[in-house]
């Protein structure tokens, strides 16, 4: 019964690969956000998807697009990984008001 | 610009103690307001939110938090700690009303050692 769920929760990689992460939610919300937790635990907003529709793209390297193929579903890849991609990401969700966000476990991702 | 700051970054505090952690925001409008609890390895948990009305909200696990609009302050408050509630503590704000999509802006963190 997870709300919110990212595959995977570890990722560890070389410099200059390309790398997804995915987000299930299946609270029946239709907005679903992307942050970055960096390493001193600064959280940031990246991007956020209504209804499949981008409505928050934050400055992010165009390295990181994220894909929404349903309201369920929104998932994040990265290409040509950096050392400084190294943080938590976490996605959340929201209904329709976007008053509460629930967030998943985090990906923590490693870059070598 | 929307901004949160958390002026103590880290508060250490004994079991059964009281707790106040602070938080200042920078908002023009009406904002919505949250206190997130995040675990060591765990993700975020909403402790409590303020949207309008009762300037004092009643959140989970015996935690309350006051909205103070003329000192721009949320600050969280628990009367006695549990040896549980070590964790890091963020507030965040986010756009209310019609202007919401929902971002929200985090403040640094504080991070809460309880002593046994």
């Amino acid at each position: 019964d997870t709300a919110v769920s990212q595959t995977p929760k570890y990722l560890v990689t070389q410099m200059g690969n390309d790398k997804s992460i995915k987000c299930e939610q299946n609270l029946g919300h239709d907005t679903m956000y992307w942050y970055k937790q960096d390493s001193k635990k600064f959280l940031k907003i990246m991007f956020s998807y209504n209804n499949k529709e981008l409505i928050i793209n934050e400055t992010v390297p165009n390295r990181f697009s994220p894909k929404s193929p349903d309201k369920a579903h929104l998932n994040l890849h990265i290409n040509s990984l950096e050392l400084g991609d190294s943080a938590v990401y976490f996605c959340a969700s929201t209904s329709r008001g976007r008053e509460t966000q629930y967030f998943g476990p985090g990906t923590r991702l490693l870059v070598l | 610009a929307q901004s949160v700051t958390q002026p103590d970054i880290h508060i250490t505090v004994s079991e059964g103690a009281s707790l106040e952690l602070r938080c200042n925001y920078s908002y023009g409008a009406t904002p919505y307001l949250f206190w997130y609890v995040q675990s060591p390895g765990q993700g975020l948990q909403l402790l409590l939110k303020y949207f309008s009305g009762d300037t004092l909200v009643q959140g989970i696990k015996g935690f309350e938090a006051e909205f103070k609009r003329s000192q721009s302050s949320f600050n969280l408050r628990k009367p006695s700690v549990h040896w549980s509630d070590a964790a890091e503590y963020f507030c965040a704000v986010a756009a209310g009303g019609s202007g919401n999509t929902g971002k929200l802006i985090f403040g640094q963190g504080t991070t809460l050692q309880v002593k046994p």
